[in-house]
């Protein structure tokens, strides 16, 4: 069974930094791309950030890039989003998801973790 | 950027009606587009793949159709189960998804 479970969340001053984590079980994790996926409180989904399986490539949507990293470590299964210089506009749920891929083609997202909520407020 | 427009925002209806819904490109995504669902505290769930095919598990009254810019999530009976918000989502170019349509049960 195929599962993604987020953490790493919690309440952060503005200005600061976090370090979500998401788990991958149930399948290949090296195979897959994967994903992060937010969504403000009372909002719709906005995708964040995306990393091939093996070669590791990254994309960004344009609203975080310079100030998200993702990453990965396929030897502990685990995906990573760095997240610096957080603004209000940071809080809300990250979800990690799991993108189907068919050679260099990414595609849908068909599993997803339950989010981890990230609140930025002084 | 692909930027995806839904309509319409919010739509109501009773149980056993047919419902559609519609996803507009701002260019051309050919079939690369996909449908979503979540309920209020959940994680979004796949629908709906390539416009058209179904998610394993997913109810045969969940259908999509369309192409290039414009497409459609029907759902042929409505259901008490199915009161949820639905995304559209792009992945021509890395993803991104509509505003959502939140589906409310009279």
């Amino acid at each position: 069974e195929v599962q993604l479970l987020e953490s790493g969340g919690g309440l952060v001053q503005p200005g600061g930094s976090l370090r979500l984590s998401c788990a991958a079980s149930g399948f290949t994790f090296s195979n897959y791309a994967m994903t992060w996926v937010r969504q403000a409180p009372g909002k719709g989904l906005e995708w964040v950030s995306g990393i091939r399986g093996s070669s590791g490539s990254t994309f960004y949507a344009d609203s975080v890039k310079g100030r998200f990293t993702i990453s990965r470590d396929n030897s502990k299964n685990t995906l990573f989003l760095q997240i610096n210089s957080l603004r209000a506009e940071d809080t809300a749920e990250y979800y990690c998801a799991r993108s189907q891929t068919i050679g260099e083609l990414l595609l849908h997202f068909d599993y997803w973790g339950q989010g981890i909520l990230v609140t930025v407020s002084s | 950027d692909i930027q995806m427009t839904q309509s319409p925002s919010t739509l109501s209806a009773s149980v056993g009606d047919r419902v559609t819904m519609t996803c507009r490109a701002s260019q051309s995504v050919s079939n690369w587009l996909a449908w979503y669902q979540q309920k209020p505290g959940k994680a979004p769930q796949l629908l709906i793949y390539k416009v058209s095919n179904l998610q394993s598990g997913v109810p045969s009254r969940f259908s999509g159709s369309g192409s290039g810019t414009e497409f459609t999530l029907t759902i042929s009976s409505l259901q008490p189960d199915d009161s949820a918000a639905y995304y559209c989502q792009q992945y021509k170019s890395y993803w991104t998804f509509g505003q959502g349509t939140k589906v409310e049960i009279k």
